[in-house]
């Protein structure tokens, strides 16, 4: 059974807040991996961490930071949110890239900026 | 980069046999997995080719051709929960890309 968390499932905030979406893992894995995907379209990446201190845009442009300062924690941080910002967010995260090296998924925040 | 394309949306019966194809675009990795993800929920994992060839787990299977830049996941005796998006991910540079996911619906 996976091991990682994110809050809050659900947030519903006014444009121009600041806001941070927590992911925590307790598997110890090195890589983590932050996406966005709206009902029904693909995810798409938009930060990954292959461990402490290492932080990396994917490929999807996004107005989000991340941090990595402790290895089981990826916290996601929009400085003033927005109505294009409105859509799932999923974390993930895995060990080393090699066979049966899966990743794992969080439930998601599901974000609505009015 | 890469380039990861699926069919967008397929439909089959119960109990029948579906093919879910993949195709991608890339300077290099390592894998390729195949997730399953409901409406609303997370994904979850079915496969994972390194090499080229089938890798068989029960009603799933999962192919893949280097040389072709293809991939497919094999879905036996459908069933109605089967009903959900099939996604195709490539490992690697540290990364995990997602293609655009593939909407199966199974009807009785």
């Amino acid at each position: 059974e996976a091991d990682i968390y994110q809050t809050p499932r659900y947030l519903v905030i006014g444009t121009g807040k600041k806001i941070t979406l927590e992911c925590s893992q307790t598997m110890g894995h090195d890589k983590m991996y932050w996406y966005q995907q709206d009902p029904g379209m693909e995810l798409h990446l938009i930060h990954y961490s292959y461990g402490v201190n290492s932080t990396e845009k994917g490929d999807l442009s996004s107005e989000s930071t991340v941090s990595r300062i402790r290895t089981e924690h990826f916290p996601l941080t929009l400085e003033s949110a927005r109505p294009s910002h409105t859509s799932q967010y999923l974390c993930a995260s895995s060990e080393f890239e090699g066979k049966n090296t899966e990743a794992f998924f969080g439930q998601g925040t599901r974000l609505t900026v009015v | 980069g890469q380039n990861i394309d699926q069919p967008t949306e397929m439909t089959a019966t119960e109990g029948a046999i579906v093919q879910i194809n993949c195709t991608y675009q890339t300077s290099g990795f390592n894998g390729l997995f195949w997730y399953q993800q409901h409406a609303g929920e997370a994904p979850t994992f079915l496969s994972y080719n390194v090499l080229d060839g089938l890798e068989e787990k029960g009603r799933f299977s999962s192919f893949l051709s280097r040389s072709k830049g293809y991939s497919y996941l094999l879905l036996k005796e459908l069933q109605m929960k089967d009903s959900a998006s099939y996604l195709c991910a490539l490992t690697g540079f540290q990364k995990l890309v997602f293609g655009t996911g593939t909407r199966l619906l199974v009807s009785p």
